[in-house]
This record gives structure tokens, C-alpha cells and sequence, in this order.
């Protein structure tokens, strides 16, 4: 079956800086790639989402790529603010019942 | 939280005892899925359900069962709790197949 791994497992930046967390999956059906942000003590929200059929998507600050042949994606913040701190996790779906299969999770830090 | 309610939100109990959670939309949606939260592992599927009476294992279904009797309530049953069931537990919806994923706040479980 479908595995995602996420890297980093914890990130901090400086107020202003850029952050980039990566996720690969391994199941080459997979064709939606979900980020979700999760705050403390809070349910994950999604924040962005690509299909396979694109390869990078924006909305405002936060944009991520996907690179179908090496089978990977990325989460880019740009400008982060001390509100961006919480954890990050992304997902791939392998058309399955729309079942989604996280990554880990991204610990990250903005320090103003 | 997109219209869903998770109940209880925090529960303690016995290693042995039978326990219940459910979850509760008001947003008509088809699909729902329960996952659990631990360190180091993201999110995992447990179960989830594509329409009333219809439902799937997910990645870790031993030891659990669900029901979904009516397309607003989906429950989830641990039938003999166990400490490795210490977990937060999400309730999730969707519209569809491959739709995006709407997170409840989740239920903070632990057998003792």
C-alpha cells in the first residue's frame, strides 16, 4: 500500500524566513496531495491541495510542487509569521475510497 | 469545525472496558473516517464509511469496530480497551472520493 514519509520532523525559522517541508510517497496511482496544519489542542485544518495533473499550486503564501516522476511534494511558507508556528502534515490518496495516507508531521517553530 | 462534533472530547477508562465514540456531522456529507493520532505516526486510518450501513477497514482496524446507522452519526467501538489504544482519536468527512478532508477536534483517549 501507499506510504508518505515527511521530512523534516521538526523545523524553526526566523520571523521572515522560508520554510520547506518535503513529503515522497510511494504509490504511483496516488493523485491528491493534501497539506494540513494542526494547532495545539485543534483538529488538522487543510491549508492546500494539488492533483496530479498540476505541477505547483499557490495561495498566498504558501505554495507546494509536485514532482510526479520522483514522486515527491513540497509544503513552501514564504514570509512566515509567528502564527505559521504549529505542525504540518501532508497526505497522498492512492484513489482508494478516498482514504488519505499521512506523512509524520512537521514540528514548526517561527521565532519572532 | 466544518459542522462536526465529537463526543466525548476527553475520556479516561479501564483496560477491558468497552468504549464508544461518535461523531457527528451537519454537513450531509457521504464519506466518513475515524483516524488516530499518536507520536511519530501522523494520522492513521482506522475505519471509515462510504454511506449509511457501509463501511471499510482502514490501516489499523484491529480491535476496533464502527457503525453507521444514519448519515449524520458515525461511532466508533473499542470493544476491550487496551493501553495501546491510548491515542487522540479524529473523526473526519468528506464529500467524496479524493474530496477534501474535514477534521472534528478531536477525542483525547486513555486507558489506564
Amino acid at each position: 500500500g501507499e506510504n508518505v514519509e515527511q521530512h523534516p520532523s521538526t523545523l524553526s525559522v526566523q520571523e521572515g524566513d522560508s520554510a520547506v517541508i518535503k513529503c515522497t510517497y510511494s504509490d504511483s496511482a496516488s493523485n491528491y496531495f493534501p497539506w494540513y496544519k494542526q494547532e495545539l489542542g485543534k483538529g488538522p485544518q487543510l491549508i492546500i491541495d494539488i492533483r496530479s495533473n498540476v505541477g505547483e499550486k499557490k495561495d498566498q503564501r504558501i505554495a507546494v510542487t509536485l514532482n510526479k516522476t520522483a514522486k515527491h511534494f513540497s509544503l513552501h511558507i514564504t514570509e512566515t509569521q509567528p502564527e505559521d508556528s504549529a505542525v504540518y502534515f501532508c497526505a497522498a490518496s492512492p484513489n482508494q475510497g478516498g482514504k488519505l495516507i499521512f506523512g509524520q508531521g512537521t514540528e514548526l517553530s517561527v521565532k519572532p | 469545525d466544518a459542522g462536526i462534533t465529537q463526543s466525548p472530547r476527553h475520556k479516561v477508562t479501564e483496560t477491558g472496558t468497552p468504549v464508544t465514540l461518535r461523531c457527528h456531522q451537519t454537513e450531509n456529507h457521504r464519506y466518513m473516517y475515524w483516524y488516530r493520532q499518536d507520536p511519530g505516526h501522523g494520522l492513521r486510518l482506522i475505519h471509515y464509511s462510504y454511506g449509511v450501513k457501509d463501511t471499510d477497514k482502514g490501516e489499523v482496524s484491529d480491535g476496533y469496530s464502527v457503525s453507521r446507522s444514519k448519515t449524520e452519526d458515525f461511532l466508533l467501538t473499542l470493544e476491550s480497551a487496551t493501553s495501546s489504544q491510548t491515542s487522540v482519536y479524529f473523526c473526519a468527512i468528506s464529500q467524496g472520493a479524493d474530496e477534501k478532508l474535514f477534521f472534528g477536534s478531536g477525542t483525547q483517549l486513555s486507558v489506564l
